[in-house]
Parts: structure tokens; C-alpha cells; sequence
């Protein structure tokens, strides 16, 4: 299965932008990007995905390089409650299965 | 409408005793998966099923197994439980279909602690 890189931890302030990258070098034409995040003690969430095109949702947005090995999540404002591991994810075509990696950490400051 | 639903939240089990886990996936999902979080290992796939088959099988010995009921509802059994086998089990479920790709929806999980 293709593997992403994330950093380990970033820091955010409340009400700014947040952009959480991942690098994805080996992504094959037919994985998708997926994200999810967790709070603690809670199960993963999921936050949003794409195949090749910029995507946006209520809860975030997803930017897709042109080569597709890399991309990034932003969260537009952050507020106290985002902050969680937020794990970058390849999925092998429709029928493929998550491969959870480390997640970057997100810490929010008031 | 009703997220995920695993039941039980909480189990205490004996070294080689066996376990079953219940997963209820949303209304009209068809694909539930299992995941097994632990602080070392962090999240790994277990297995899924879809239309009672399983499609995809991680990398865990044969003691851990599944089942996914006509209804989709799905159970997970571990047998012979050992001390390593604590962990927080969690289920997902999706739609399938159209050849399109969709994202999962996880229940809060099973916390299963192995004495």
C-alpha cells in the first residue's frame, strides 16, 4: 500500500487558518485521499476526501498538487475543538481499505 | 439519522477466553470494517465485509475472525484472548456503490482489556 508522510505535530491559533500537509510520492493513479481525525478518546472522523480535483466541504478543504503527491487540508478558522490527530490516508481504489499511519497532531491556542 | 453503534463500550476478559464484538452500521451502509487501535501499533485494518463476504483482510493471525449478518450488521470474535489483544476495537461502515468512493462513518469502539 502507497504510504504518506505527515509531520508529527503543528500548532494553530484559534480563528486562523490551518494547512496540515501530506506528502504521498507513491500515490497510484487509482488511490484516493482521504482524511479523518480524531479526538480523544473517540473514534476517527471523517473529514473529507478526493480523487484528483481541489475539494470542499462544511468541514474543510482539500488541495490536490497536479502530480497528486502531495496535498493539503485546511481548515479555514480553527476553533478549540479541531484539535486532534488528523491522519492523512491513500485508499486503493473504491473497494481498498485504510492504512493509518502516525497523524500530525494538531494543538489549538486560545 | 443513527451513527455507528458498537456494543459493548467496555469488556473485561481472562487470558484464553474468547470475545465477540457487535457492530451496527448506519441505515443502508453495506461495507463495515474493523480496526484495531493500540498506542504502540496505533490503527490497523482488521478485516471487511461486504454483502456478507469479506473483501479485505489485514494482517492478523487467524484468532481474530468476523461475520457480517444479511441485515449488515457485523460481529467480531477473538479466541484464545491474550494479554497483547487489549485494545480499543473499532468498527466502520460506508456506502458502496457506482463505482464512486465514499468515506467511512466509525463508531466509538469496543474497549477491550485482556487480565
Amino acid at each position: 500500500d502507497a504510504k504518506t508522510t505527515q509531520p508529527n505535530s503543528m500548532e494553530s491559533n484559534e480563528e486562523e487558518p490551518v494547512h496540515l500537509p501530506c506528502n504521498h510520492s507513491t500515490i497510484s493513479g487509482t488511490d484516493y485521499i482521504h482524511w479523518y481525525r480524531q479526538l480523544p478518546s473517540q473514534g476517527p472522523e471523517y473529514v473529507i476526501h478526493g480523487l484528483t480535483s481541489n475539494v470542499n466541504n462544511r468541514m474543510a478543504s482539500l488541495a490536490i498538487a497536479e502530480d497528486r503527491k502531495s496535498s493539503t487540508l485546511i481548515l479555514h478558522r480553527a476553533t478549540l475543538r479541531d484539535a486532534a490527530v488528523y491522519y492523512c490516508i491513500l485508499k486503493g481504489g473504491s473497494q481498498g481499505n485504510l492504512i493509518f499511519g502516525k497523524g500530525t497532531k494538531l494543538s489549538v491556542k486560545p | 439519522k443513527a451513527g455507528v453503534t458498537q456494543t459493548p463500550r467496555y469488556l473485561i476478559k481472562t487470558r484464553g477466553q474468547q470475545v465477540t464484538l457487535s457492530c451496527s452500521p448506519i441505515s443502508g451502509h453495506r461495507s463495515v470494517s474493523w480496526y484495531q487501535q493500540t498506542p504502540g501499533q496505533g490503527l490497523q485494518f482488521l478485516f471487511e465485509y461486504f454483502s456478507e463476504t469479506q473483501r479485505n483482510k489485514g494482517n492478523f493471525p487467524g484468532r481474530f475472525s468476523g461475520r457480517q449478518f444479511s441485515n449488515s450488521r457485523s460481529e467480531m470474535n477473538v479466541s484464545t484472548l491474550e494479554l497483547g489483544d487489549s485494545a480499543l476495537y473499532l468498527c466502520a461502515s460506508s456506502l458502496v456503490g457506482g463505482g464512486r468512493d465514499y468515506g467511512y462513518t466509525f463508531g466509538s469502539g469496543t474497549r477491550l482489556t485482556v487480565v
